[in-house]
C-alpha cells in the first residue's frame, strides 16, 4: 500500500533553518514526491519535485531558501532562513497505479 | 498564469447531489490530466480523483469510488465533479488541481483556492 508518513509538527526560529521529512512506504521507496504547503485560509501550493536520488525542481516562484534532499525511503524539504510567511501545513505527495496520496500533513510553527 | 477557478459548492442534505466545476485558463488545458482534491475541516489533504486529458480514463479514491464521477469539457476548459449520495464526511474544501502529464503519472503543479461543499441537514 502507497503511504506517505510525516510528522504533525515542528517550528522552527525566525531566520534558523529548519527540515521537514516525509517518508514512504517500504515498497515504494524509489517513488519521486512532491511537496506543497499551505497557508492559512489559503489553497496549497506546489513547492517542489524531490526524485529518489535528490535531485529536485522548485515551482515557479519558490525562492531558492527552498531545497530538497532524498535518503532511502525519506524525502527532505529543508527551508534556510527561515519567514513568519514560511508559517503554513506542509503536505507531501507521491502517485502510482493510478492513485494519488498525500501525507498527512506537517504544521510547521514560526518561533 | 495559470489560474483554477472551482465553482459550485453550497449546502446539501444527506443523500443529495451536487455538481462542482473548475474553470482552467493561463495553459493548454486539453494536454494535461486534472485532479479534484478535497480537505475536510481541520484535516488534511485527501485526493479524490483523476482524469486524463481526453477524458478516455478516469480514477477514484475507494471513499468516494460510485458515488463521484469526474469529467471534462476541453472546448470550454472545464473540470467537473458530480457527487450524489452524499454524505456527512463529504463535507470539506474541494480543490481542482492540475497535473503535469496527460495521464496519472507526476504531482500536481497548480491548485485552485477551492469551493466549499457542506453536507448537513
Amino acid at each position: 500500500q502507497l503511504v506517505l508518513t510525516q510528522s504533525p509538527s515542528a517550528s522552527a526560529s525566525l531566520g534558523a533553518s529548519v527540515k521537514l521529512t516525509c517518508t514512504l512506504s517500504s515498497e515504494h521507496s524509489t517513488n519521486a514526491i512532491a511537496w506543497h504547503h499551505q497557508q492559512p485560509e489559503k489553497g496549497p501550493r506546489f513547492l517542489m519535485k524531490i526524485n529518489s536520488d535528490g535531485s529536485h525542481f522548485r515551482g515557479d516562484g519558490i525562492p531558492d531558501r527552498f531545497s530538497g534532499s532524498s535518503s532511502g525511503a525519506e524525502r527532505y524539504l529543508t527551508i534556510s532562513s527561515v519567514q513568519s510567511e514560511d508559517e503554513a501545513d506542509y503536505y507531501c505527495q507521491t502517485w502510482g497505479s493510478g492513485i494519488d496520496v498525500f501525507g498527512g500533513g506537517t504544521k510547521l510553527t514560526v518561533l | 498564469e495559470v489560474q483554477l477557478v472551482e465553482s459550485g459548492g453550497i449546502v446539501v442534505q444527506p443523500g443529495g447531489s451536487l455538481r462542482l466545476s473548475c474553470a482552467a485558463s493561463g495553459f493548454t488545458f486539453h494536454n494535461y490530466a486534472m485532479n479534484w482534491v478535497r480537505q475536510g475541516p481541520g484535516k488534511g489533504l485527501e485526493w479524490v480523483s483523476l482524469i486524463s486529458w481526453d477524458g478516455a480514463f478516469s480514477y477514484y479514491a475507494d471513499s468516494v469510488k460510485g458515488r463521484f464521477t469526474i469529467s471534462r469539457d476541453n472546448s470550454k476548459n472545464s473540470l467537473y465533479l458530480q457527487m450524489s449520495s452524499l454524505r456527512d464526511d463529504d463535507t470539506g474544501f474541494y480543490y481542482c488541481a492540475k497535473g503535469v502529464s496527460s495521464g496519472p503519472i507526476g504531482h500536481f503543479d497548480s491548485w485552485g483556492q477551492g469551493t466549499l461543499v457542506t453536507v448537513s441537514s
